[in-house]
Protein backbone atom coordinates (compact mmCIF):
# COMPACT_ATOMS: atom_id res chain seq x y z
CA UNK A 1 0.00 0.00 0.00
CA UNK A 2 1.31 3.19 -1.23
CA UNK A 3 1.13 5.77 1.33
CA UNK A 4 0.75 9.82 0.71
CA UNK A 5 3.62 11.50 -1.21
CA UNK A 6 4.10 14.99 -1.97
CA UNK A 7 6.21 17.38 -4.21
CA UNK A 8 8.55 19.08 -4.30
CA UNK A 9 9.80 18.47 -0.84
CA UNK A 10 11.40 21.86 -0.98
CA UNK A 11 10.62 24.90 -2.50
CA UNK A 12 11.95 28.94 -2.94
CA UNK A 13 10.01 31.11 -4.41
CA UNK A 14 9.89 35.33 -5.09
CA UNK A 15 6.80 37.16 -3.72
CA UNK A 16 4.31 37.99 -5.96
CA UNK A 17 5.69 34.23 -8.05
CA UNK A 18 2.97 31.45 -8.61
CA UNK A 19 3.56 27.77 -7.33
CA UNK A 20 1.65 24.49 -7.37
CA UNK A 21 2.53 21.75 -4.62
CA UNK A 22 1.31 17.99 -5.87
CA UNK A 23 -0.29 15.34 -3.63
CA UNK A 24 -0.73 11.97 -4.30
CA UNK A 25 -3.36 9.99 -2.58
CA UNK A 26 -3.36 6.88 -0.44
CA UNK A 27 -4.07 4.13 -2.86
CA UNK A 28 -7.94 3.57 -2.90
CA UNK A 29 -8.62 6.96 -1.10
CA UNK A 30 -10.88 10.02 -3.03
CA UNK A 31 -10.77 12.63 -0.48
CA UNK A 32 -7.77 15.11 -0.41
CA UNK A 33 -7.41 18.11 1.91
CA UNK A 34 -4.71 20.62 2.38
CA UNK A 35 -3.33 22.32 5.22
CA UNK A 36 -0.85 24.80 5.88
CA UNK A 37 1.48 25.11 8.75
CA UNK A 38 3.55 27.49 9.96
CA UNK A 39 6.29 27.18 12.42
CA UNK A 40 5.41 25.99 15.77
CA UNK A 41 1.16 26.05 15.40
CA UNK A 42 -1.05 23.33 13.91
CA UNK A 43 -1.91 22.73 10.63
CA UNK A 44 -4.99 25.64 9.37
CA UNK A 45 -7.47 23.63 7.02
CA UNK A 46 -7.54 25.45 3.28
CA UNK A 47 -9.73 23.15 1.25
CA UNK A 48 -11.04 19.89 0.70
CA UNK A 49 -11.25 17.81 -2.58
CA UNK A 50 -13.97 14.62 -2.56
CA UNK A 51 -13.99 13.09 -6.63
CA UNK A 52 -12.90 16.09 -7.57
CA UNK A 53 -15.17 18.61 -6.19
CA UNK A 54 -14.09 21.19 -3.36
CA UNK A 55 -16.16 19.62 -0.28
CA UNK A 56 -15.04 22.13 2.13
CA UNK A 57 -12.97 25.30 2.42
CA UNK A 58 -10.85 26.92 5.56
CA UNK A 59 -10.50 30.77 5.98
CA UNK A 60 -7.73 31.39 2.98
CA UNK A 61 -8.13 33.59 -0.04
CA UNK A 62 -9.44 32.88 -3.76
CA UNK A 63 -5.61 32.76 -4.59
CA UNK A 64 -5.49 29.58 -2.80
CA UNK A 65 -6.75 26.86 -4.90
CA UNK A 66 -6.89 23.69 -6.07
CA UNK A 67 -7.49 20.46 -8.16
CA UNK A 68 -8.58 17.01 -7.66
CA UNK A 69 -7.87 14.98 -10.70
CA UNK A 70 -9.66 11.45 -11.94
CA UNK A 71 -7.03 9.44 -10.09
CA UNK A 72 -7.41 11.63 -7.14
CA UNK A 73 -3.76 13.15 -7.18
CA UNK A 74 -4.04 16.44 -5.88
CA UNK A 75 -2.93 20.03 -7.29
CA UNK A 76 -2.77 23.18 -4.51
CA UNK A 77 -1.92 26.26 -6.44
CA UNK A 78 -1.12 29.80 -5.04
CA UNK A 79 -1.06 32.94 -6.84
CA UNK A 80 0.58 35.84 -6.08
CA UNK A 81 2.77 34.92 -3.26
CA UNK A 82 3.09 37.21 0.10
CA UNK A 83 5.77 36.54 2.63
CA UNK A 84 3.68 35.20 5.32
CA UNK A 85 3.28 32.10 2.65
CA UNK A 86 6.00 30.53 3.83
CA UNK A 87 5.01 27.46 5.82
CA UNK A 88 4.59 23.70 5.25
CA UNK A 89 2.45 22.42 3.01
CA UNK A 90 0.48 19.60 4.26
CA UNK A 91 -1.57 17.00 1.85
CA UNK A 92 -4.36 14.22 3.82
CA UNK A 93 -5.90 11.82 2.30
CA UNK A 94 -9.09 9.70 3.65
CA UNK A 95 -11.15 7.11 2.37
CA UNK A 96 -13.67 9.09 2.69
CA UNK A 97 -15.33 12.93 3.08
CA UNK A 98 -16.16 12.78 6.65
CA UNK A 99 -15.12 11.03 9.78
CA UNK A 100 -12.73 8.96 8.84
CA UNK A 101 -8.92 9.38 9.53
CA UNK A 102 -6.50 11.40 7.00
CA UNK A 103 -3.48 9.97 6.52
CA UNK A 104 -0.73 12.88 6.00
CA UNK A 105 2.39 13.04 3.80
CA UNK A 106 5.52 14.33 4.48
CA UNK A 107 4.89 17.89 3.45
CA UNK A 108 6.25 20.76 1.27
CA UNK A 109 8.36 23.60 2.72
CA UNK A 110 7.62 26.35 0.87
CA UNK A 111 10.44 29.26 1.57
CA UNK A 112 8.61 32.75 -0.16
CA UNK A 113 11.67 35.80 -0.12
CA UNK B 1 -16.18 28.98 14.14
CA UNK B 2 -14.60 26.16 15.59
CA UNK B 3 -11.75 25.85 17.59
CA UNK B 4 -9.62 23.94 19.62
CA UNK B 5 -7.71 24.57 22.45
CA UNK B 6 -4.42 22.84 23.85
CA UNK B 7 -2.63 22.93 27.24
CA UNK B 8 0.34 24.74 26.20
CA UNK B 9 3.85 23.23 26.40
CA UNK B 10 6.20 22.41 26.81
CA UNK B 11 5.42 18.98 28.91
CA UNK B 12 8.41 17.06 30.26
CA UNK B 13 8.08 14.10 32.20
CA UNK B 14 9.92 11.47 33.68
CA UNK B 15 10.10 7.78 32.50
CA UNK B 16 6.45 6.09 33.64
CA UNK B 17 4.94 8.87 34.51
CA UNK B 18 1.40 9.80 33.86
CA UNK B 19 0.29 11.80 31.32
CA UNK B 20 -2.34 14.45 30.72
CA UNK B 21 -2.91 17.00 27.74
CA UNK B 22 -5.76 18.90 27.87
CA UNK B 23 -7.84 19.37 25.01
CA UNK B 24 -11.01 21.38 24.60
CA UNK B 25 -13.17 22.30 21.70
CA UNK B 26 -15.93 24.92 20.32
CA UNK B 27 -17.94 23.53 17.26
CA UNK B 28 -20.94 23.75 15.68
CA UNK B 29 -22.52 20.47 15.23
CA UNK B 30 -21.60 17.04 16.44
CA UNK B 31 -17.64 17.01 15.21
CA UNK B 32 -15.71 13.77 15.39
CA UNK B 33 -12.56 14.40 17.41
CA UNK B 34 -8.99 13.19 17.21
CA UNK B 35 -5.15 13.01 18.24
CA UNK B 36 -2.44 13.07 15.85
CA UNK B 37 0.98 12.75 16.98
CA UNK B 38 4.44 14.04 15.25
CA UNK B 39 7.32 11.78 16.11
CA UNK B 40 10.65 13.88 15.51
CA UNK B 41 11.34 13.87 11.46
CA UNK B 42 7.85 12.35 10.90
CA UNK B 43 4.55 13.57 9.36
CA UNK B 44 1.73 13.46 11.19
CA UNK B 45 -0.10 10.38 11.91
CA UNK B 46 -3.33 9.26 13.96
CA UNK B 47 -3.33 8.15 17.10
CA UNK B 48 -6.63 7.64 18.17
CA UNK B 49 -10.10 8.75 17.06
CA UNK B 50 -13.48 9.36 18.52
CA UNK B 51 -16.66 10.21 16.78
CA UNK B 52 -19.61 10.51 19.20
CA UNK B 53 -20.20 11.83 22.71
CA UNK B 54 -18.85 8.88 25.60
CA UNK B 55 -16.98 7.39 23.19
CA UNK B 56 -13.05 5.92 24.01
CA UNK B 57 -10.22 6.33 21.22
CA UNK B 58 -7.44 3.86 22.80
CA UNK B 59 -3.91 3.51 20.87
CA UNK B 60 -0.35 2.67 22.36
CA UNK B 61 -1.61 2.75 25.46
CA UNK B 62 -3.11 6.36 25.17
CA UNK B 63 -6.62 7.18 25.19
CA UNK B 64 -8.82 10.06 25.43
CA UNK B 65 -12.97 10.07 26.00
CA UNK B 66 -15.29 12.42 24.04
CA UNK B 67 -17.31 14.46 26.37
CA UNK B 68 -19.69 16.41 25.21
CA UNK B 69 -20.68 18.45 28.25
CA UNK B 70 -17.54 19.50 29.05
CA UNK B 71 -16.27 20.09 25.55
CA UNK B 72 -12.84 18.03 26.13
CA UNK B 73 -11.07 15.27 24.63
CA UNK B 74 -7.88 15.03 26.76
CA UNK B 75 -5.26 13.21 26.10
CA UNK B 76 -3.85 10.56 29.00
CA UNK B 77 -1.39 7.65 29.45
CA UNK B 78 -0.39 5.73 32.31
CA UNK B 79 3.21 5.21 32.13
CA UNK B 80 5.02 7.09 29.14
CA UNK B 81 8.22 6.05 27.51
CA UNK B 82 10.58 7.77 26.04
CA UNK B 83 9.83 6.76 23.03
CA UNK B 84 6.50 9.15 23.34
CA UNK B 85 8.55 12.22 23.13
CA UNK B 86 6.53 13.65 20.36
CA UNK B 87 4.58 16.68 19.60
CA UNK B 88 0.85 15.85 20.14
CA UNK B 89 -2.31 17.45 17.77
CA UNK B 90 -6.08 17.54 19.41
CA UNK B 91 -8.19 18.19 15.94
CA UNK B 92 -12.58 18.04 15.39
CA UNK B 93 -13.72 17.27 12.01
CA UNK B 94 -17.22 18.89 11.04
CA UNK B 95 -18.33 16.58 8.46
CA UNK B 96 -20.77 18.87 7.40
CA UNK B 97 -18.25 21.38 6.30
CA UNK B 98 -15.65 18.59 5.19
CA UNK B 99 -13.57 21.13 7.65
CA UNK B 100 -10.68 19.91 10.07
CA UNK B 101 -9.58 21.92 12.74
CA UNK B 102 -6.07 21.58 14.77
CA UNK B 103 -4.83 22.57 17.82
CA UNK B 104 -1.58 24.24 18.03
CA UNK B 105 0.29 20.91 19.47
CA UNK B 106 1.78 19.77 22.67
CA UNK B 107 5.24 18.66 22.76
CA UNK B 108 6.03 16.09 25.11
CA UNK B 109 9.30 15.26 26.25
CA UNK B 110 10.11 12.17 28.61
CA UNK B 111 13.55 11.68 30.04
CA UNK B 112 14.51 8.50 30.98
Amino acid sequence: ETGVTQSPTHLIKTRGQQVTLRCSSQSGHNTVSWYQQALGQGPQFIFQYYREEENGRGNFPPRFSGLQFPNYSSELNVNALELDDSALYLCASSLVAGVHEQYFGPGTRLTVT
Amino acid sequence: GDSVTQMEGPVTLSEEAFLTINCTYTATGYPSLFWYVQYPGEGLQLLLKATKADDKGSNKGFEATYRKETTSFHLEKGSVQVSDSAVYFCALTDTNAGKSTFGDGTTLTVKP
